[in-house]
């Protein structure tokens, strides 16, 4: 069974630019989080998708952005970069269901802006 | 609001010692707990979770972690540290009955294994 695939794994980007990020989940899986990982504010959850609908967001501004397509793969986009975006953005695959715990990380996207 | 605290950013130990890094929760209800451990420039990896029954959760790498109501905590525990356990340990909590999608993840705690 394929994991959780995150393209690519790493970025280099700059000031005003913007970035999309891929997550692959794992066949079946119908939920895709995204997350935001820094080493002042830890994990931090961007946004949660399910069946093509984002169903639960996060503070974060409206420069980030997503979508999930009919196949369950999501991509994730921010749009003027700003220094602040560096970090490393994990995506979490899940079958999405009441009372399913079950969910398996990709290794990360890598984004440095410049 | 449910929440995760882990109150300790660095856990040092030497190897061969056992180690304790440490979580507490506040959720409505019963949870669902887990430990994720997560290597540099990696995603998050399954360590054990506490769903139900008892209250001793053993999990991958020989983990342990126990499930502790009256105190609301979670620790996970190991008998004897490896200089490879060194990594980044998350804590988190889905109020029972939800989904992943409910998941709240704690601050972190970096464990070092001194050789």
């Amino acid at each position: 069974k394929a994991g959780v695939t995150q393209t690519p794994r790493y970025l280099i980007k700059t000031r005003g630019q913007q970035v999309t990020l891929s997550c692959s989940p794992i066949s079946g899986h119908r939920s895709v989080s995204w997350y935001q990982q820094t080493p002042g504010q830890g994990l931090q959850f961007l946004f949660e998708y399910f069946s093509e609908t984002q169903r639960n967001k996060g503070n974060f501004p409206g420069r980030f952005s997503g979508r999930q397509f009919s196949n369950s793969r999501s991509e994730m986009n921010v749009s003027t970069l700003e220094l602040g975006d560096s970090a490393l953005y994990l995506c979490a695959s899940s079958l999405g269901k009441q009372g399913s715990t079950e969910a398996f990380f990709g290794q990360g996207t890598r984004l440095t802006v410049v | 609001a449910q929440s995760v605290a882990q109150p300790e950013d660095q856990v040092n130990v030497a190897e061969g010692n056992p180690l304790t890094v440490k979580c507490t929760y506040s959720v409505s209800g019963n949870p669902y707990l887990f430990w994720y451990v997560q290597y540099p420039n990696r995603g998050l990896q399954f360590l054990l979770k506490y769903i139900t029954g008892d209250n001793l959760v053993k999990g991958s790498y020989g983990f342990e972690a126990e499930f502790n109501k009256s105190q609301t905590s979670f620790h996970l525990k190991k008998p004897s540290a490896l200089v490879s356990d060194s990594a980044l340990y998350f804590c988190a909590v889905i109020p029972l009955g939800g989904g992943y999608q409910k998941v709240t993840f704690g601050t972190g705690t970096k464990l070092q294994v001194i050789p």
